[in-house]
């Protein structure tokens, strides 16, 4: 199973949007509405953001949000702040396994 | 709160073995399925195993199949990893989380395994 496939780095001014995409196969995100995304700050373990594509679990922020079409699924924060700063992966099951993207580096200039 | 505490890691050598604990608390273990998954350093994630609630459904990513077996003791709140042949590139921080088929949630903090000689 390869990873999916995420941009290297997104990067954005406090207060704009970004969006973070995560590209797949027919086997894995087009097949399932079962994509998640993660954040993970330098030396922490990684925390929920989005699941079953476009929820977002208790505590989260409104400013994250998520989305599929198709193959890829993609991640959105709007209003960025120096907090979101950070690296986002982006999983999806695959049918008895899961995959995870190649990660994205969020730097908020 | 929910709280997940791994344990085990350190250093082996090529070809031997390792067994990592997870401790967890602040909710009911037997209700969740649970998982592994590890990070080689500076690398991305990479998804290692996953365990029913009742230990019947067990999956492993293609790279540790036959090497690393997923165990869970529900009496005592424990998830276990045990690996055997070890190799360099099982080098990695492991975290267990909670899991459930649409997310993992939450992640304990890691426990780092290396592989060297």
């Amino acid at each position: 199973q390869s990873a999916l496939t995420q941009p290297a780095s997104v990067s954005g001014s406090p207060g704009q949007s970004i969006t973070i995409s995560c590209t797949g196969t027919s086997s894995d995100v087009g097949s399932y509405n079962l994509v998640s995304w993660y954040q993970q700050h330098p030396g922490k373990a990684p925390k929920l953001m989005i699941y079953e594509g476009s929820k977002r679990p208790s505590g989260v922020s409104n400013r994250f949000s998520g989305s599929k079409s198709g193959n890829t699924a993609s991640l959105t924060i709007s209003g960025l702040q120096a907090e979101d700063e950070a690296d986002y992966y982006c999983c999806s099951y695959a049918g008895s396994s899961y995959v995870f993207g190649t990660g994205t580096k969020v730097t908020v200039l | 709160q929910v709280q997940l505490v791994e344990s085990g890691g350190g250093l082996v050598k090529p070809g031997g073995s390792l067994r990592l604990s997870c401790a967890a608390s602040g909710f009911t273990f037997s209700d969740y399925y649970m998982s592994w998954i590890r990070q080689a350093p500076g690398k991305g994630l990479e998804w290692v195993s996953y365990i029913s609630s009742s230990g019947s459904t067990i999956y492993y990513a293609d790279s540790v199949k036959g090497r690393f077996t997923i165990s869970r003791d529900n009496a005592k709140n424990s998830l276990y990893l045990q690996m055997n042949s070890l190799r360099a590139e099982d080098t990695a921080v492991y975290y267990c989380a909670r899991s459930t088929i649409n997310w993992f949630d939450p992640w304990g903090q890691g426990t780092l395994v290396t592989v060297s000689s």
